[in-house]
């Protein structure tokens, strides 16, 4: 069963970098797949944030693209999310899941509150 | 990219059935068989209920039924139980993008 965890600090000051890292067991990352960030604001709706492939190539939400950098460490099986001077409106649970196909999310984690304040 | 319309909430008893819209336009829904249902219960992460607007992963009941026409996808539940309450997103391709709907809260009666 394929399983992912995130992982990263809950408290980011406004202006810095939000790093976040997916742990993914039960499914190698090099098999295929792309693998994607989910964010949820407190009683909004999600927002997709950006997907990759393992072999590094990437697809951004539009919105967050000038911020956003995604990478993946295949020897380690996780991936990554870097998205650069943060505001409070990026204060959010933040999701990864497994893009599949790359049309849907078929497999996520437990999602992780980020909390953008100083 | 907007977000996708939904309706903010829906209800029904047990046993009956709801049907829960998604309103994109030609260049998300519309334009791709690539729509996809979230179930979400408070306080845990989402859960796939159909995928390529009307496929079930292995493990969802049938009760649960995806369909489109045009730029509106709608999500179908049949035999509604109490462990259907919860928030219910659409999602879709978007050519290279993704764009999710705001969300359907789901009242079992």
């Amino acid at each position: 069963q394929v399983q992912l965890q995130e992982s990263g600090p809950g408290l980011v000051k406004p202006s810095e970098t939000l790093s976040l890292t997916c742990a993914v067991t039960g499914y190698s990352i090099t098999s295929g797949y792309y693998w994607g960030w989910i964010r949820q604001s407190p009683g909004k709706g999600m927002e997709w944030i950006g997907s990759m492939y393992h072999s590094g190539s990437t697809y951004y939400n539009p919105s967050l693209k000038s911020r956003l950098t995604l990478s993946v460490d295949t020897s380690k099986s996780l991936f990554s999310l870097r998205l650069r001077s943060v505001t409070a409106a990026d204060t959010a649970v933040y999701y990864c899941a497994r893009d599949n196909e790359p049309y849907y999310f078929d497999f996520w984690g437990q999602g992780t509150l980020v909390t953008v304040s100083s | 990219q907007s977000a996708l319309t939904q309706p903010r909430s829906v209800s029904g008893s047990p046993g009956q059935s709801v049907t829960i819209s998604c309103t994109g336009t030609s260049s998300d829904v519309g334009g791709y068989n690539y729509v996809s249902w979230y179930q979400q219960h408070p306080g845990k992460a989402p859960e796939l209920m159909i995928y390529d607007v009307s496929k079930r992963p292995s493990g969802v009941p049938d009760r649960f039924s995806g369909s489109k026409s045009g730029n509106t996808a709608s999500l179908t539940i049949s035999g509604l139980q109490a462990e259907d309450e919860a928030e219910y997103y659409c999602c879709s391709y978007a050519g290279s993008q993704k764009v999710f709907g705001g969300g359907t809260k789901l009242t079992v009666l």
